[in-house]
């Protein structure tokens, strides 16, 4: 398998512009996860999905951040309008079971917004 | 309010010697931890954990201990190895709640 696969690895945006962060996760993989990672806060759950349904999304900051999965393959994490505190990597994670277990990280999107 | 927390930033030492990385925790709902280890431009990747059933699990070079009582728990690797130089990250979960509780890391540095 080739593991979780993000996309873009690197994004450089202007303020107020929409970035959207895109993500497969690893196939049979039942819950999925977006993270972000700072130096002041380091890494932080956003949202996370089971069966590609939105479970807790309390760690998303705003309203100017969505996410969606509309199938198993495929998942959003979506910023409109962007600003510069939003610069940050994003990381995406899935894994196979209910309950606590290990969670495969893809390689992260580094964004910066200008 | 962190609830794990990695008070050591960074940590050096020699190849061959002991590294021990520590953790601690504040919620005593907690029940499952695991180490995950990390390359600069990489996501983390999975080491190792340990149930609150066990006090000590182990995987080769790797053992992690949990002190319950203490609310503490610490990684072990022996012998250190240069490719072990990374960040290295505590997280915690409750049975009750899927989510990981994550500690800042600890960047470990092995000299040669």
């Amino acid at each position: 398998d080739a593991g979780v696969i993000q996309s873009p690895r690197h994004e450089v945006t202007e303020m107020g512009q929409e970035v959207t962060l895109r993500c497969k996760p690893i196939s049979g993989h039942d819950y999925l996860f977006w993270y972000r990672q700072t130096m002041m806060r380091g890494l932080e759950l956003l949202i996370y999905f089971n069966n590609n349904v939105p479970i807790d999304d309390s760690g998303m900051p705003e309203d100017r951040f969505s996410a969606k999965m509309p199938n198993a393959s495929f998942s959003t994490l979506k910023i409109q309008p962007s600003e510069p505190r939003d610069s940050a990597v994003y990381f995406c994670a899935s894994s196979l079971r209910q309950g606590p277990d290990e969670q495969f990280f893809g390689p992260g999107t580094r964004l910066t917004v200008l | 309010d962190q609830q794990v927390k990695q008070n050591s930033p960074s940590l050096s030492v020699q190849e061959g010697r002991i590294s021990i990385l520590n953790c601690d925790y504040t919620n005593s709902m907690f029940d499952y931890f695991l180490w995950y280890k990390k390359y600069p431009a990489e996501g983390p990747t999975f080491l190792i954990s340990i149930s609150s059933i066990k006090d000590k699990n182990e995987d080769g070079r790797f053992t992690v201990f949990l002190n319950k009582s203490a609310k503490h728990l610490s990684l072990h690797i022996v012998p250190s190895q240069p490719g072990d130089s990374a960040v290295y990250f505590c997280a915690a979960s409750a049975l009750s709640n899927y989510q990981l509780i994550w500690g800042a890391g600890t960047k470990l540095i092995i000299k040669p």
